[in-house]
């Protein structure tokens, strides 16, 4: 069974950094592209990064809005994925979804396993 | 930059009813387009991927159609546990559509 299960968020001031986990079991996440979305409260979903495999040498790409402040990274060999979170902006507070990624040339990219989601809440 | 937009934002419908929502992208993206279920309190669900595709295990009630800009979500009888979010994602830039929510009528 495929399972991801998000952990780490919790309530951080402005300013502040915050690094969450994402466990993987079901699945070896070296033959995968991983995303992480978020969702701030009644909102919609934003795409905030992606990490690719190793056969893609790891590259890493950002959604505008966090970029040079967030860091994804991963351990394969723990099947675990990180997303380091730094500079917190109030506009940041939101639950927080990591995703398997399936690519497929003639199809694209579509995320078909999701986590359950962890809240961040930056406030003073 | 791609914008995408759902239409409408809400809707209310009844069991039983067919319902159509429309994802609009603001230039041509092929068949790149994916379709997701929310509900409250809980994780996105893949629904379609490319168009059309059905994901493992979502019932045959939901088809997707389209090509270029426009695509459309069709649930042909909403059954009770539909009622929920649902979101297109252009699958290349990554961009999800803002949501359209499904109510009870």
């Amino acid at each position: 069974e495929v399972q991801l299960e998000e952990s780490g968020g919790g309530l951080v001031q402005p300013g502040g950094s915050l690094t969450l986990s994402c466990a993987v079991s079901g699945f070896s996440i070296s033959d995968h592209y991983m995303d992480w979305v978020r969702q701030a409260p009644g909102k919609g979903l934003e795409w905030v990064g992606r990490t690719r495999n190793m056969a893609n040498s790891y590259i890493t790409e950002y959604a505008a809005s966090v970029k040079g402040r967030f860091t994804l990274s991963r351990d394969d060999s723990s099947n675990s994925l990180y997303l380091q979170m730094n500079s917190l902006k109030t506009e940041d507070t939101a639950v927080y979804y990591c995703a398997r990624v399936m690519v497929d040339f003639l199809t694209g990219y579509y995320l078909d396993y999701w986590g359950q989601g962890t809240l961040v809440t930056v406030s003073s | 930059d791609i914008q995408m937009t759902q239409s409408p934002s809400s809707l209310s419908a009844s069991v039983g009813d067919r319902v159509t929502i429309t994802c609009r992208a603001s230039q041509s993206i092929s068949t790149y387009l994916n379709w997701y279920q929310q509900k409250p309190g809980k994780a996105p669900k893949l629904l379609l991927y490319a168009v059309s595709s059905l994901h493992s295990g979502v019932p045959s009630r939901f088809s997707g159609s389209g090509a270029g800009t426009d695509f459309t979500l069709t649930i042909s009888s909403l059954q009770p546990e539909d009622f929920a979010t649902y979101y297109c994602q252009h699958s290349y830039s990554t961009l999800f559509g803002q949501g359209t929510r499904l109510e009870i009528k």
